[in-house]
């Protein structure tokens, strides 16, 4: 399997543009969450989906941050507008709970979002 | 509510020393353990899992952890450290009463001498 797959690596954007995360997970998995990395604030859980319907989204920041995933292989995470302190690195991660009670993650290589 | 320690942020050894990383977990009943590495630039990657039987458990390149419950730490251990292992490493926990949520660790970032 390719592992979970995120895409754009690099996004450079200005301030009020809409941001478009991508991420693509492991056939199979049931799970998938994205996260949001930053030097400050470490490892922060934004929202998680089971079998494609949102579970958690108590992590989101704000309104401006959402979240889809239209079918098992592919999510989004937007921001629209914006700001530089949403300047971090963004990772989709997946899991396959129901054959590994364990809940193991698997993370993709991660989106890292730079806003001038 | 669960929560995970790793009391030091930095640790730097030298070449071929030993390694042990720090990891202290909360959590109401029999946790599952996990300690991830991030190299730079790449997600993260799992190093190894405890969540039952021998509470010492082998992973990949070399690492090895011990469950303690007495003293709830999970902590990381290699008896020769590579250049290679420099990245960031971070410990989890999760468990049956956890839903399906990992907490993770601040991260300990190691870096190593030649």
């Amino acid at each position: 399997d390719a592992g979970v797959i995120q895409s754009p690596r690099h996004e450079v954007t200005e301030m009020g543009q809409e941001v478009t995360l991508r991420c693509k997970p492991i056939s199979g998995h049931d799970y998938l969450f994205w996260y949001r990395q930053t030097m400050m604030r470490g490892l922060e859980l934004l929202i998680y989906f089971n079998n494609n319907v949102p579970i958690d989204d108590s992590g989101m920041p704000e309104d401006r941050f959402s979240a889809k995933m239209p079918n098992a292989s592919f999510s989004t995470l937007k921001i629209q507008p914006s700001e530089p302190r949403d300047s971090a690195v963004y990772f989709c991660a997946s899991m396959w709970r129901t054959g590994d009670a364990t809940g193991e993650l698997f993370f993709g290589e991660g989106s890292r979002l730079t806003v001038l | 509510a669960q929560s995970v320690t790793q009391p030091d942020i930095h640790i730097t050894v030298s070449e071929g020393a030993s390694l042990e990383l720090r990891c202290n977990y909360s959590y109401g009943a029999t946790p599952y353990l996990f300690w991830y590495v991030q190299s730079p630039g790449q997600g993260l990657q799992l190093l190894l899992k405890y969540f039952s039987g021998d509470t010492l458990v082998q992973g990949i390149k070399g690492f090895e952890a011990e469950f303690k419950r007495s003293q709830s730490s999970f902590n990381l251990r290699k008896p020769s450290v590579h250049w290679s292992d420099a990245a960031e490493y971070f410990c989890a926990v999760g468990g049956p009463n956890a839903g399906n949520m990992l907490t993770f660790g601040g991260g300990t970032r190691l870096m190593v001498k030649p």
